[in-house]
């Protein structure tokens, strides 16, 4: 009965590296979605996708930051060139049906990113 | 712009008393709440929800409460017990949205 799946749980990586985050959504589940958290504050939207398309990036800065959820294999955040900035907890939240049926999201245990 | 908040950012509470966790939200359009649970170094988990033809909702030693006249939601938790020491986060969305949104969250720590 796996949940959510992410990983690395932790990553480290020195500024200009690109990090690259993974998702698996719970089986079944065609709806996913990114979310960053500061320490100590809620999360905040990032970006929503479906099988081979991005639905809502609203919350996803414009430069530096892509996402995608391939018809096969796990969801992956990725964060060029990265800066010191970008250190935070990404979690991944999956759901079986669009975010306005009113269902909940279930998150995975979040990928730890930090740059050195 | 839609906000949710928490009047109360910490709380601590006896083992075996009742705690209430409070948030308020601004957006009159949220129609779906759901309260989470965060434990340290772990992804929220998901405790209760509830829509918004509903003013009250019981799981299993826990209430949320929604008073819509004045955009607030509540937590119980019956006999608090040390398990329950962890980060509750309360989160709106609404039927025409894609995504929640999360308010800051309240710690809430459990003394023996």
């Amino acid at each position: 009965n796996a949940g959510v799946m992410q990983n690395p749980r932790h990553l480290v990586r020195r500024r200009g590296q690109e990090a690259r985050l993974r998702c698996s959504p719970m089986k079944g589940h065609s709806h996913v979605y990114w979310y960053r958290q500061l320490p100590e504050e809620g999360l905040k939207f990032m970006v929503y996708l479906q099988k081979e398309n991005i639905i809502d990036e609203s919350g996803m800065p414009k430069e530096r930051f892509s996402a995608e959820f391939p018809k096969e294999g796990p969801s992956i955040l990725r964060i060029q060139q990265v800066v010191r900035g970008d250190s935070a907890a990404y979690f991944c939240a999956s759901s079986q049906n669009r975010q306005g049926s009113n269902q909940p999201q279930h998150f995975g245990d979040g990928t730890r990113l930090s740059i050195l | 712009g839609e906000s949710v908040g928490l009047h109360l950012p910490t709380l601590s509470v006896q083992e075996g008393d009742n705690s209430i966790i409070n948030c308020a939200y601004s957006n009159s359009a949220s129609d779906y709440f759901i309260w989470y649970k965060q434990e340290s170094g772990k992804g929220p988990q998901f405790i209760i929800d509830i829509r918004s033809n509903m003013d009250k909702r019981q799981g299993q030693r826990v209430t949320v409460l929604l008073n819509k006249t004045v955009k607030h939601l509540s937590l119980q938790i019956a006999a608090t017990q040390p398990g329950d020491s962890a980060v509750y986060f309360c989160a709106e969305a609404s039927y025409t949205g894609n995504q929640f949104y999360f308010g800051t969250g309240t710690s809430l720590t459990v003394i023996p």
